[in-house]
């Protein structure tokens, strides 16, 4: 099975644009979480949806938003772009629920704002 | 709400050395505790598990018991390698809200 893939691998942004970052999750996962990872603060918890559905949401301003599609793919977009927001964006899946199961991670996208 | 807290890093070590990584929760329920290994590079993969008091997690060498009344759940390795240099998380996951916790990782460098 292939794992978890996250696409673009690397990205440089500059501020005040926008951004859509995809993830694809292992076959049959339904669910995906993403995550942001920073130095200071380790990984901190964004979004998780289920069957298109976002189901779980973490403490993050609106600019960040998320989807995903009917294949289970999701993407994760982060509108009017901080320096802040500078960080490895990780997304996990699972087959459900992600906090009764084993979560798979991808690589990352790693997204600098200048 | 829940809080992992680990200890900083690096941690730096000798081939062959013990390893401890103190990881400490807070939490509102009863929780799963997990340690999370990431190589430079690559995205997070399970390390151990454990799902309830008195639980003893392992895999390749590593260790942590679950400790409910210190609230603790410290990763051990007898004798580590410079193949185990790596960020290390803990973390646990509340089944009622569905939503895992990471603490802030510990690197671990491990000079042969």
């Amino acid at each position: 099975k292939a794992g978890v893939t996250q696409t673009p691998r690397y990205l440089i942004k500059t501020r005040g644009q926008q951004v859509t970052l995809s993830c694809s999750p292992i076959s049959g996962h339904r669910s995906v979480s993403w995550y942001q990872q920073t130095p200071g603060q380790g990984l901190q918890f964004l979004f998780e949806y289920f069957s298109e559905t976002q189901r779980n949401k973490g403490n993050f301003p609106g600019r960040f938003s998320g989807r995903q599609f009917s294949n289970s793919r999701s993407e994760m977009n982060v509108s009017t772009l901080e320096l802040g927001d500078s960080a490895l964006y990780l997304c996990a899946s699972s087959e459900d629920r992600p906090a009764n199961e084993k979560l798979f991670f991808g690589s990352g996208t790693q997204l600098s704002v200048l | 709400g829940d809080s992992v807290t680990q200890m900083e890093g690096p941690v730096t070590l000798s081939e062959e050395a013990f390893l401890t990584i103190n990881c400490t929760y807070t939490a509102t329920g009863y929780p799963s505790l997990f340690w999370y290994v990431q190589y430079p590079g690559e995205g997070l993969q399970l390390l151990l598990k454990a799902t309830k008091a008195d639980d003893k997690g392992s895999n390749k060498g590593f260790e942590a018991t679950y400790r409910k009344e210190t609230t603790s759940f410290h990763l051990e390795k007898g004798s580590v390698q410079v193949s185990d240099s790596a960020v290390y998380f803990c973390a646990l996951s509340d089944r009622g809200y569905q939503k895992v916790t990471f603490g802030t990782g510990t690197k671990l460098q491990v000079i042969p």
